[in-house]
């Protein structure tokens, strides 16, 4: 069973245009994340949200906006998308709490916009 | 902003031979943890270690971990083919429970 997974896959558009990306976890976490990764593979946090709550919100364009329905799901919407919106996204999960632990990767989304 | 930075960027090395990444950060961090990324997939999770840890064991894997000098290593002993990815630290900074801040990664490259 896959615990955290991305549609779709793949993601070709041209600029102007309205995406989404969906994510899910089976894993009963509480937290999910939004990463980006750009072409030199370095990860940047975009949002984690915890039981629908959102609690990280780094600087991202508002063009960009999280929506999780429930705890096991977070999507990621992008209006407008530009060229410099090319990347893997990535979505992630993790429990909560004062502990340690670590964050379940989903397998990515490649977006391209031409 | 960026916390970890990995050494080096990038590594090529013999089936059987030992692989050793480095990771240096700026900030104090309650724990810092390393994932795996092959290529075209999601990061894998591989070990944390507490800040109040100096080493740690998973298998081929040991991580360690010098808080004074700010910097960890993770040591791959005896490595296969298999092991070639990108392997990344990742630091949880005191008060933030939720942020992993994640550096940009060493390219291992294991030839058979």
């Amino acid at each position: 069973d896959t615990a955290v997974s991305q549609t779709p896959k793949y993601l070709v558009t041209q600029m102007g245009n309205d995406k989404s990306i969906k994510c899910e976890q089976n894993l009963g976490h509480d937290t999910m994340y939004w990463y980006k990764q750009d072409s030199k593979k370095f990860l940047k946090i975009m949002f984690s949200y915890n039981n629908k709550e959102l609690i990280i919100n780094e600087t991202v364009p508002n063009r960009f906006s999280p929506k999780s329905p429930d705890k096991a799901h977070l999507n990621l919407h992008i209006n407008s998308l530009e060229l410099g919106d090319s990347a893997v996204y990535f979505c992630a999960s993790s429990q909560t709490g004062w502990g340690y632990y670590e964050q379940y990767f989903g397998p990515g989304t490649r977006l391209t916009v031409t | 902003s960026q916390q970890g930075e990995e050494d080096p960027q990038a590594l090529s090395i013999q089936e059987g031979e030992n692989a050793t990444m480095n990771c240096s950060y700026k900030t104090s961090i309650n724990n810092l943890q390393w994932y795996r990324q092959n290529s075209g997939r999601g990061l894998v999770h591989l070990i944390l270690i507490r800040s109040n840890e100096r080493e740690k064991h998973s298998g081929r894997l040991r991580v360690t971990l010098d808080t004074s000098k700010k910097s960890s290593s993770l040591l791959i002993t005896a490595s296969r083919a298999a092991d070639t990815a990108s392997y990344f630290c990742a630091t949880r900074s005191g008060g933030s429970n939720y942020k992993l801040t994640f550096g940009k990664g060493t390219l291992l490259t294991v030839n058979p």
